[in-house]
Protein backbone atom coordinates (compact mmCIF):
# COMPACT_ATOMS: atom_id res chain seq x y z
CA UNK A 1 0.00 0.00 0.00
CA UNK A 2 0.93 3.49 -0.85
CA UNK A 3 0.96 6.02 2.38
CA UNK A 4 0.68 9.50 2.03
CA UNK A 5 2.00 12.16 4.85
CA UNK A 6 1.67 16.08 5.09
CA UNK A 7 3.45 18.77 6.60
CA UNK A 8 2.68 21.07 8.36
CA UNK A 9 0.08 19.09 10.51
CA UNK A 10 -1.60 22.57 10.85
CA UNK A 11 -0.21 26.35 10.22
CA UNK A 12 -1.50 29.57 11.08
CA UNK A 13 -1.18 32.29 8.63
CA UNK A 14 -2.10 35.86 7.97
CA UNK A 15 -3.96 37.10 5.03
CA UNK A 16 -1.96 37.95 2.23
CA UNK A 17 0.50 35.57 2.93
CA UNK A 18 1.96 32.46 0.82
CA UNK A 19 1.52 29.30 2.31
CA UNK A 20 3.06 26.13 1.28
CA UNK A 21 1.54 22.58 1.88
CA UNK A 22 4.21 19.46 1.47
CA UNK A 23 3.09 15.93 0.78
CA UNK A 24 5.08 12.84 0.42
CA UNK A 25 4.54 9.32 -0.86
CA UNK A 26 5.95 6.62 0.57
CA UNK A 27 6.98 5.27 -3.44
CA UNK A 28 7.43 7.10 -6.59
CA UNK A 29 3.67 7.92 -8.01
CA UNK A 30 4.70 10.08 -10.74
CA UNK A 31 2.43 13.01 -11.56
CA UNK A 32 -0.85 11.06 -9.68
CA UNK A 33 -1.48 13.18 -7.04
CA UNK A 34 -4.58 15.27 -6.10
CA UNK A 35 -5.26 18.29 -3.93
CA UNK A 36 -8.59 18.59 -2.34
CA UNK A 37 -9.99 21.48 0.19
CA UNK A 38 -12.84 20.69 2.82
CA UNK A 39 -14.06 23.74 4.71
CA UNK A 40 -15.78 22.88 8.21
CA UNK A 41 -19.05 20.44 8.15
CA UNK A 42 -18.76 20.61 4.55
CA UNK A 43 -17.67 18.03 1.51
CA UNK A 44 -14.32 17.84 0.16
CA UNK A 45 -13.58 20.01 -3.11
CA UNK A 46 -11.13 19.04 -6.23
CA UNK A 47 -8.80 21.87 -6.07
CA UNK A 48 -5.78 20.20 -8.11
CA UNK A 49 -5.69 16.83 -10.39
CA UNK A 50 -2.59 15.90 -12.19
CA UNK A 51 -0.22 17.48 -9.39
CA UNK A 52 -0.56 20.73 -10.95
CA UNK A 53 -3.77 20.69 -12.76
CA UNK A 54 -6.10 23.29 -11.77
CA UNK A 55 -9.37 22.25 -11.70
CA UNK A 56 -12.17 24.72 -13.38
CA UNK A 57 -13.31 27.36 -11.36
CA UNK A 58 -10.97 27.21 -8.59
CA UNK A 59 -9.10 30.38 -7.92
CA UNK A 60 -5.62 31.00 -9.73
CA UNK A 61 -4.00 31.68 -5.92
CA UNK A 62 -3.83 27.62 -5.82
CA UNK A 63 -1.05 25.94 -7.65
CA UNK A 64 0.57 22.62 -7.42
CA UNK A 65 3.57 21.27 -8.15
CA UNK A 66 5.76 18.15 -7.95
CA UNK A 67 6.18 15.01 -9.08
CA UNK A 68 7.68 11.25 -8.28
CA UNK A 69 7.43 11.61 -4.55
CA UNK A 70 7.36 14.92 -3.23
CA UNK A 71 4.75 17.33 -3.84
CA UNK A 72 3.59 21.11 -3.04
CA UNK A 73 0.10 22.87 -2.39
CA UNK A 74 0.87 26.51 -2.56
CA UNK A 75 -1.16 29.46 -2.00
CA UNK A 76 -0.29 32.47 -3.54
CA UNK A 77 -2.10 35.25 -1.06
CA UNK A 78 -3.98 33.45 1.56
CA UNK A 79 -7.84 34.96 1.88
CA UNK A 80 -9.82 34.19 4.81
CA UNK A 81 -11.99 32.02 2.59
CA UNK A 82 -8.90 29.94 3.01
CA UNK A 83 -9.99 28.63 6.02
CA UNK A 84 -9.78 24.81 5.78
CA UNK A 85 -8.12 21.36 5.75
CA UNK A 86 -6.31 20.48 3.21
CA UNK A 87 -5.86 16.61 1.88
CA UNK A 88 -3.52 15.54 -0.84
CA UNK A 89 -4.20 12.16 -2.47
CA UNK A 90 -2.41 9.41 -4.56
CA UNK A 91 -4.37 8.04 -7.22
CA UNK A 92 -1.20 5.48 -8.87
CA UNK A 93 -2.79 2.54 -7.06
CA UNK A 94 -6.10 3.32 -6.06
CA UNK A 95 -6.90 6.03 -3.34
CA UNK A 96 -5.20 6.66 -0.27
CA UNK A 97 -5.54 10.20 1.13
CA UNK A 98 -3.24 12.02 3.03
CA UNK A 99 -3.86 12.69 6.65
CA UNK A 100 -4.48 16.94 6.05
CA UNK A 101 -3.33 20.15 7.08
CA UNK A 102 -5.39 22.45 8.50
CA UNK A 103 -4.80 26.40 7.51
CA UNK A 104 -5.67 28.96 9.89
CA UNK A 105 -6.21 32.74 9.43
CA UNK A 106 -4.29 35.18 12.06
CA UNK B 1 -25.34 20.17 -13.37
CA UNK B 2 -24.39 16.73 -11.77
CA UNK B 3 -25.72 16.23 -8.32
CA UNK B 4 -24.93 13.41 -5.82
CA UNK B 5 -27.50 12.82 -3.04
CA UNK B 6 -26.47 9.82 -0.25
CA UNK B 7 -29.41 8.42 1.74
CA UNK B 8 -29.59 5.49 4.18
CA UNK B 9 -29.97 4.64 8.02
CA UNK B 10 -28.47 7.33 10.26
CA UNK B 11 -28.33 4.90 13.10
CA UNK B 12 -27.06 0.66 12.77
CA UNK B 13 -26.40 -1.76 15.67
CA UNK B 14 -23.03 -3.11 15.87
CA UNK B 15 -22.21 -6.57 14.03
CA UNK B 16 -25.18 -5.38 11.22
CA UNK B 17 -24.94 -4.18 7.81
CA UNK B 18 -24.80 -0.15 7.02
CA UNK B 19 -26.42 0.64 3.57
CA UNK B 20 -26.28 3.05 1.76
CA UNK B 21 -27.30 4.75 -1.78
CA UNK B 22 -26.14 7.45 -3.86
CA UNK B 23 -28.49 8.67 -6.67
CA UNK B 24 -26.94 10.74 -9.03
CA UNK B 25 -28.93 13.53 -10.52
CA UNK B 26 -28.32 15.88 -13.58
CA UNK B 27 -26.21 13.39 -15.56
CA UNK B 28 -25.70 9.84 -16.33
CA UNK B 29 -24.35 7.00 -14.17
CA UNK B 30 -23.61 5.09 -17.13
CA UNK B 31 -21.54 7.54 -19.05
CA UNK B 32 -17.84 5.79 -19.98
CA UNK B 33 -16.26 8.34 -18.47
CA UNK B 34 -16.74 7.98 -14.90
CA UNK B 35 -16.69 5.41 -12.01
CA UNK B 36 -18.29 5.65 -8.89
CA UNK B 37 -16.87 6.15 -5.27
CA UNK B 38 -17.60 6.29 -1.43
CA UNK B 39 -16.04 7.68 1.37
CA UNK B 40 -15.51 8.68 4.71
CA UNK B 41 -14.44 10.46 7.50
CA UNK B 42 -14.96 9.41 11.31
CA UNK B 43 -15.56 12.17 13.75
CA UNK B 44 -12.50 14.63 13.73
CA UNK B 45 -10.79 12.70 11.52
CA UNK B 46 -9.28 12.50 7.66
CA UNK B 47 -10.80 11.00 4.43
CA UNK B 48 -10.71 7.14 4.02
CA UNK B 49 -11.51 5.67 0.41
CA UNK B 50 -13.71 2.46 0.46
CA UNK B 51 -14.11 1.97 -2.94
CA UNK B 52 -15.37 2.92 -6.51
CA UNK B 53 -17.14 0.96 -9.46
CA UNK B 54 -17.77 1.36 -12.93
CA UNK B 55 -21.24 0.96 -14.87
CA UNK B 56 -20.10 -2.51 -15.95
CA UNK B 57 -20.02 -3.36 -12.35
CA UNK B 58 -16.03 -3.25 -11.92
CA UNK B 59 -15.18 -2.66 -8.32
CA UNK B 60 -11.83 -1.80 -6.67
CA UNK B 61 -12.24 -2.21 -2.81
CA UNK B 62 -9.67 -0.74 -0.10
CA UNK B 63 -7.92 -3.84 0.71
CA UNK B 64 -8.24 -2.88 4.54
CA UNK B 65 -12.00 -3.27 4.19
CA UNK B 66 -12.39 -5.47 1.21
CA UNK B 67 -13.52 -8.41 3.18
CA UNK B 68 -16.94 -6.59 4.32
CA UNK B 69 -17.47 -3.70 1.66
CA UNK B 70 -20.00 -4.78 -1.54
CA UNK B 71 -20.83 -1.48 -3.81
CA UNK B 72 -22.89 -2.12 -6.89
CA UNK B 73 -24.65 -0.27 -9.46
CA UNK B 74 -27.98 0.02 -10.31
CA UNK B 75 -27.86 2.09 -14.16
CA UNK B 76 -32.37 2.27 -14.26
CA UNK B 77 -32.37 3.80 -10.97
CA UNK B 78 -29.26 6.07 -11.39
CA UNK B 79 -28.23 5.09 -8.32
CA UNK B 80 -24.61 3.21 -6.66
CA UNK B 81 -24.86 1.73 -3.28
CA UNK B 82 -22.37 0.82 -0.37
CA UNK B 83 -22.58 -2.11 1.81
CA UNK B 84 -20.58 -2.66 4.76
CA UNK B 85 -21.00 -5.64 6.69
CA UNK B 86 -20.11 -6.65 10.56
CA UNK B 87 -20.01 -2.84 11.38
CA UNK B 88 -18.64 -2.08 14.67
CA UNK B 89 -17.99 1.43 16.52
CA UNK B 90 -15.09 2.31 14.27
CA UNK B 91 -17.52 2.78 11.22
CA UNK B 92 -18.90 5.21 13.00
CA UNK B 93 -18.33 8.41 9.85
CA UNK B 94 -19.89 10.96 7.91
CA UNK B 95 -20.02 8.96 4.42
CA UNK B 96 -19.70 10.66 0.85
CA UNK B 97 -20.05 9.25 -2.20
CA UNK B 98 -18.80 10.78 -5.20
CA UNK B 99 -17.63 11.01 -8.81
CA UNK B 100 -14.25 9.71 -10.12
CA UNK B 101 -13.43 11.73 -12.91
CA UNK B 102 -10.47 10.95 -15.81
CA UNK B 103 -8.18 12.23 -17.54
CA UNK B 104 -5.77 10.80 -19.89
CA UNK B 105 -1.81 10.67 -19.74
CA UNK B 106 0.66 10.72 -22.08
CA UNK B 107 1.73 7.04 -21.78
CA UNK B 108 -1.99 6.14 -22.49
CA UNK B 109 -3.28 5.48 -18.67
CA UNK B 110 -5.44 7.70 -16.79
CA UNK B 111 -5.14 10.40 -13.92
CA UNK B 112 -8.56 9.83 -11.51
CA UNK B 113 -9.68 12.33 -9.27
CA UNK B 114 -13.02 13.23 -7.27
CA UNK B 115 -14.70 16.05 -8.89
CA UNK B 116 -18.01 16.15 -7.70
CA UNK B 117 -18.81 15.07 -3.84
CA UNK B 118 -22.36 14.54 -2.41
CA UNK B 119 -22.97 16.56 0.94
CA UNK B 120 -22.61 13.82 3.18
CA UNK B 121 -24.64 11.66 5.42
CA UNK B 122 -23.70 10.47 9.02
CA UNK B 123 -23.74 7.03 10.11
CA UNK B 124 -23.66 6.04 13.49
CA UNK B 125 -22.91 2.31 15.16
CA UNK B 126 -24.21 2.09 18.64
CA UNK B 127 -26.76 -0.29 20.13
Amino acid sequence: DIQMTQSPSSLSASVGDRVTITCRASQTISSYLNWYQQKPGKAPKLLIYAASSLQSGVPSRFSGSGSGTDFTLTISSLQPEDLATYYCQQSYSTFTFGPGTKVDIK
Amino acid sequence: QLQLQESGPGLVKPSETLSLTCTVSGGSISSSSYYWGWIRQPPGKGLGWIGSIYNSGSTYYNPSLKSRVTISVDTSKNQFSLKLSSVTAADTAVYYCARVGRIATRQGDYYYYMDVWGKGTTVTVSS
